[in-house]
């Protein structure tokens, strides 16, 4: 049963900390993405890479927010430091990379950071 | 401005009747997406549809490319139904892959 995994599930930190967020995308997808959920906001696309290159990552606060694809089966969205404004759920999405393939979604990592 | 709108923004209901969930975009696109998300939960993707129509048990979801509108409909709602659903779209041109979403529809489904 391909899925995209997410860890860790739940992150409660400290402000100031760094935080690390990991997906495993679904073997041969070679579009990934990370989105940000929150209350206010709803769902907004923060990175994306395709075959491993980082393609758009406008949506990531850049000073503190870091995306990266060392290899094709592990994405990483790493926060340094992390803000109480940073609390949100996070999620990792996947898919084949021609326009009309479906996304998949992993179940997300609800950080809080207080 | 590349915008998705959705509508009704909460929506209750009785078991059994039927639910419809719309969906408006501003410019042309290249696909749309149907997600579903219950309280705490993952995202689950119920339909990608880039025209026509598409059936899953009780489940309908239809696409008018020219009026940039989806519905999404629910026949025989359960209280099992009750989730948000959120509706998504990939913009076409630009180069960019990345989903825009709407708002949700937080849908309730009293027995």
């Amino acid at each position: 049963d391909a899925r995209v995994t997410q860890t860790p599930r739940h992150k409660v930190t400290e402000m100031g900390q760094e935080v690390t967020m990991r997906c495993q995308p679904i073997l041969g997808h070679n579009t990934v993405f990370w989105y940000r959920q929150t209350m206010m906001q709803g769902l907004e696309l923060l990175a994306y890479f395709r075959n491993r290159a980082p393609l758009d990552d406008s949506g990531m606060p850049k000073d503190r927010f870091s995306a990266e694809m060392p290899d094709a089966t592990l994405a990483t969205l790493k926060i340094q430091p992390s803000e109480p404004r940073d609390s949100a759920v996070y999620f990792c999405a996947s898919y084949e990379g021609h326009l009309r393939s479906e996304a998949f979604f992993g179940q997300g990592t609800r950080l809080t950071v207080v | 401005k590349n915008e998705v709108e959705q509508s009704p923004q909460n929506l209750t209901a009785q078991e059994g009747e039927f639910i419809t969930i719309n969906c408006s975009y501003s410019v042309g696109i290249s696909a749309l997406h149907w997600l579903q998300q219950h309280p705490g939960g993952g995202i689950v993707s119920l339909f990608m549809l880039s025209s026509g129509k598409k059936k899953h048990g009780r489940l309908i979801a239809t696409i008018n490319i020219q009026e940039k509108h989806s519905s999404l409909h629910i026949t025989a709602s359960h209280p099992r139904d009750s989730a948000v659903y959120i509706c998504a779209v990939r913009f076409s041109g630009g180069g960019a892959d990345g989903l825009t979403f709407g708002k949700g529809t937080h849908l309730i489904i009293q027995p």
